[in-house]
């Protein structure tokens, strides 16, 4: 199983570009990279997906290089009601794993006025 | 479409009784999971199926069961509560493709044993 390394929290203010950056060195040739946002009392939500290069969605963007042994969510202009746990997943359906999705320990993100 | 739908929202239970926890979806979904969440800490894999009658482990199954009858449903049963099953359990679903998937989340159940 990919085992993922985030940042345990990150600091920013009103209106800053956030990357976090997820460590993912065993990721395997199937695999995907997701990443979730979770606010206390929530189940997680998805956020963005991807396998390589650069996605882009209405709100992140997801920074995967060549090497696919890392990956940057990047969130632009953040306000205050981005501040939530992100969570960076990697694993696949039913070609690798059997879809055993595990979450890594997340990212806790607060933006300040 | 309700999504993923877990009952009940809170559960309190004294140690030793049991209880299951219900879970269904009904995107026809065929991979489904349960996560248990500590407080201030990430989500913990308990079990996970692919599918109506195959289920399997994930991190922290002890002290728990699970039955895949139907695509719909997936119990979480919990024999001899302890306290440290004291957590928020959530139930989540996806199509389960070769991408993964988008994974739903139900709202969760909080259970306290004392």
């Amino acid at each position: 199983l990919a085992k993922t390394t985030q940042p345990i929290s990150m600091d920013s203010y009103e209106g800053q570009e956030v990357n976090i950056t997820c460590s993912h060195n065993n990721i395997a040739t199937n695999d995907y990279i997701t990443w979730y946002q979770q606010f206390p009392s929530q189940g997680p939500r998805f956020i963005i997906q991807g396998y390589k290069t650069k996605v882009t969605n209405e709100v992140a963007s997801l920074f995967i290089p060549a090497d696919r042994k890392s990956s940057t969510l990047s969130l632009p202009r953040v306000s205050l009601s981005d501040t939530a746990v992100y969570y960076c997943l990697v694993g696949t359906g039913i070609y690798n794993q059997g879809g055993k999705l595990i979450f890594g320990q997340g990212t806790e993100l607060s933006v300040k006025p | 479409n309700a999504g993923v739908t877990q009952t009940p929202k809170f559960r309190i239970l004294k140690i030793g009784q049991s209880m299951t926890l219900q879970c269904t979806q009904d995107m026809n979904h065929n991979y489904m999971y349960w996560y248990r969440q500590d407080p201030g800490m990430g989500l913990k894999l308990i079990y996970y199926s692919v599918g109506a009658g195959i289920t399997d482990k994930g991190e922290v199954p002890n002290g728990y069961n699970v039955s895949r009858s139907t695509t719909e449903d997936f119990p979480l049963r919990l024999e001899l509560a302890a306290p440290s099953q004291t957590s928020v359990y959530f139930c989540a679903s996806s199509r389960g493709d070769r991408e993964a998937g988008e994974l739903f989340f139900g709202e969760g159940s909080r259970l306290t044993v004392l």
